[in-house]
């Protein structure tokens, strides 16, 4: 079955250190693949998405994704954070059998 | 353009007592899904359907059912509430084809369970 794992549950920075979330699925056909972010009390909005192509990926606010095959991994950057940041981060994987699966997400606190 | 539309927002049900969530979406959608969000967990799939006319379990589907009514809507369905289904629920929709897979979500409906 397919499945992603986020393994940082909560991450702390302060403002303007780079940020790295990682993300790691397991699924061997052809992969697509998000990142969501939900800010405090609203709902999943997209940062960025890689179907195929540059395995570099650029979102809004200054996001960006690599997808790196051989690792299964699809990690979220952002080289600079802001207190406007803090937020939840999902990683998310759609399958071939029309399924968006999502993992249990990390929690990014930034302190101003 | 009202995207994903979700009812209610917030609902409290005693333990054994039945109710369905509603969603709507405007965007001509073919698939749509019900999530639920508890903390540490993430979003969970309850059920989806690819297109209309077909509905399939996800990873979570005990204690639910659904209906895909039409193009624009899919309900979702406790027959006999629980506390352990208290959570945050969230429906989804998406388009097919490459490129245009991600999902957009509704507003999410709390229901706690007593």
């Amino acid at each position: 079955a397919q499945s992603v794992s986020q393994h940082n549950h909560h991450v702390i920075l302060s403002e303007a250190a780079s940020l790295e979330l990682g993300c790691n699925y397991s699924y061997g056909g052809t992969v697509n693949l998000f990142w969501y972010v939900q800010y405090p009390g609203q709902h999943l909005q997209l940062l960025l998405k890689y179907f195929s192509g540059d395995p570099l990926v650029k979102g809004i606010k200054g996001f960006e994704a690599e997808f790196i095959k051989s690792k299964f991994s699809f990690n979220l950057r952002k080289p600079s954070v802001q207190w406007s940041d803090t937020a939840e981060y999902f990683c998310a994987v759609y399958s071939s059998a029309s399924k968006i699966i999502f993992g249990s997400g990390t929690r990014l606190s930034i302190r101003p | 353009n009202a995207g994903v539309t979700q009812t209610p927002k917030f609902q409290v049900l005693k333990t054994g007592q039945s109710m369905t969530l509603q969603c709507a979406q405007d965007m001509n959608h073919n698939s749509m899904y019900w999530y639920r969000q508890d903390p540490g967990m993430g979003l969970r799939l309850i059920y989806y359907s690819a297109s209309e006319g077909t509905t399939d379990k996800g990873e979570v589907p005990n204690g639910y059912n659904v209906s895909r009514l039409n193009k624009r809507e899919f309900s979702l369905r406790l027959e006999s509430a629980a506390p352990s289904q208290t959570s945050v629920y969230f429906c989804a929709s998406s388009e097919a084809g490459t490129g245009k897979l991600e999902a957009f979500f509704g507003q999410g409906t709390r229901l706690t369970v007593v």
